[in-house]
């Protein structure tokens, strides 16, 4: 099956500046990758996604980058803010519903 | 509308007992899922309906069983309950592909 792979698994950054966070995937067929957001005891939820027709969605702060070619994607943060703490979650699916999510990465955004 | 919800919140089970989740959804959606999210591990997949009367195996499906006798709500068993399986269970539903709209998830411990 799929593997998706997501680094970093922490991450700290000073409110203002840019957070990136990556994924790798396994199965070049993979054609959907959406990006889910936790807050702390919340359930997840969708922030951005992107197919594999595109290389780059952008919604106000949030964009995803994707490299078929490499099989990456990334998730960047422009200009944080301390609600954008959290755990955040990549996927990758073969037919648009069954998901393969990475570990996760915990995002502290300092004021 | 209540979106997804899941019954009950808490749980504690003792070694081989058996109990019953219900993840019920308002939104008329075709997919409804299971997921276990284990610190570290993500979100993985147990098992999903792609509609009323159908069952799948997901990433990790051994040790339970489900159920969707009625589109709205997806049922998981655990027919002998192990410590392996104490974790966070979160149910989702999506309208076919694409986004998945999660409950409020089920915190699990088997003692």
């Amino acid at each position: 099956g799929e593997n998706v792979e997501q680094h970093p698994s922490t991450l700290s950054v000073q409110e203002g500046d840019s957070a990136v966070i990556k994924c790798t995937y396994s199965d070049s067929a993979s054609n959907y990758f959406p990006w889910y957001k936790q807050e702390l005891g919340k359930r997840p939820q969708l922030i951005i996604d992107i197919r594999s027709n595109v290389g780059e969605k952008k919604d106000q702060r949030i964009a995803v980058t994707l490299n078929k070619t490499a099989k990456h994607f990334s998730l960047h943060i422009t200009e944080t803010q301390p609600e954008d703490s959290a755990v955040y979650f990549c996927a990758a699916s073969l037919n648009d519903y069954k998901l393969s999510f990475g570990a996760g990465t915990t995002v502290t955004v300092r004021a | 509308n209540a979106g997804v919800t899941q019954t009950p919140k808490f749980r504690v089970l003792k070694t081989g007992q058996s109990m019953t989740l219900l993840c019920a959804q308002d939104m008329n959606h075709e997919y409804m899922y299971w997921y276990r999210q284990d610190p570290g591990m993500g979100l993985r997949l147990i098992h999903y309906s792609v509609g009323e009367g159908t069952t799948a195996k997901g990433e990790v499906p051994d040790g339970y069983n489900v159920s969707r006798l009625k589109k709205q709500n997806f049922l998981l068993g655990l027919e002998s309950a192990a410590p392996s399986q104490t974790s966070v269970y979160f149910c989702a539903s999506s309208l076919w592909s694409g986004e998945q709209y999660f409950g409020p998830g089920t915190r699990l411990t088997v003692t």
